[in-house]
């Protein structure tokens, strides 16, 4: 079965402060690993897919990348408007495997 | 773009009760998801729809729980008795196909509370 571990399970950073979130995954046959954002009361809201080792994506102030055993997704200069729970999710065969999340909570 | 739809957005009923949860997809998306969120962890796929065709329904308890989409749009999620521990979000997502490789695009979810 296909297992995803997020960490840290909390992150509280100052407005401007960067730091890095983790998500390890054991999946046979990896096609795909998703990064969802979510706030609170909303469903999950699509930021990324990465395909392969060593692919990046950029999208404002949030950069993924991607091993073969985990992906970081790094988070630069944050804004309040950042503060979000962030999701991380693999795709094995065709359904997709959730990890718990990151809550990240970004102080003006 | 419209986007999904989900209907009632809250639900509070008593355990051992029955509840329905309705969801319309995006426009034109062939595949719908319905996802159970329990608070503080991530969305666990129930069923998965193709057209109106089941292509997974793993890890639904199918002695409580069904689903149906007639004619390949709306699809409902019906809980029959609910337990204490069905208390949690579903959530409905489409997406244009099935395999997954495509984003999916959730609904802003049905919280429900089983007293």
């Amino acid at each position: 079965e296909d297992q995803v571990t997020q960490s840290p399970e909390a992150l509280r950073l100052q407005e401007g402060e960067s730091s890095s979130l983790n998500c390890s995954y054991t999946v046979s046959g990896l096609r795909g690993l998703f990064w969802y954002r979510q706030d609170p009361g909303k469903g999950p809201e699509f930021l990324f897919t990465l395909y392969s080792a060593g692919e990046e994506k950029e999208k404002e102030r949030l950069k993924a990348t991607l091993t073969k055993k985990e992906s970081f997704l790094h988070i630069t200069a944050p804004k309040p408007e950042d503060s979000a729970t962030y999701l991380c999710a693999v795709l094995g065969d065709y359904k997709l495997s959730f990890g718990a999340g990151t809550t990240v909570t970004v102080r003006a | 773009e419209a986007g999904v739809a989900q209907s009632p957005r809250y639900k509070i009923i008593e355990k051992r009760q029955s509840v329905a949860f309705w969801c319309n997809p995006i426009s034109g998306h062939a595949t719908l998801y319905w996802y159970q969120q329990i608070l503080g962890q991530g969305p666990k796929l129930l069923i998965q729809f193709q057209n109106n065709g089941v292509v997974d329904d793993s890890q639904l308890p199918k002695d409580r729980f069904s689903a149906e989409r007639l004619k390949g749009v709306d699809s409902t999620l019906k809980i029959q008795p609910a337990k204490l521990e069905d208390s949690a979000v579903y959530l409905c997502a489409s997406s244009l196909e099935y395999q997954g490789l495509n984003e999916q695009f959730f609904g802003p979810g049905t919280r429900l509370t089983v007293l």
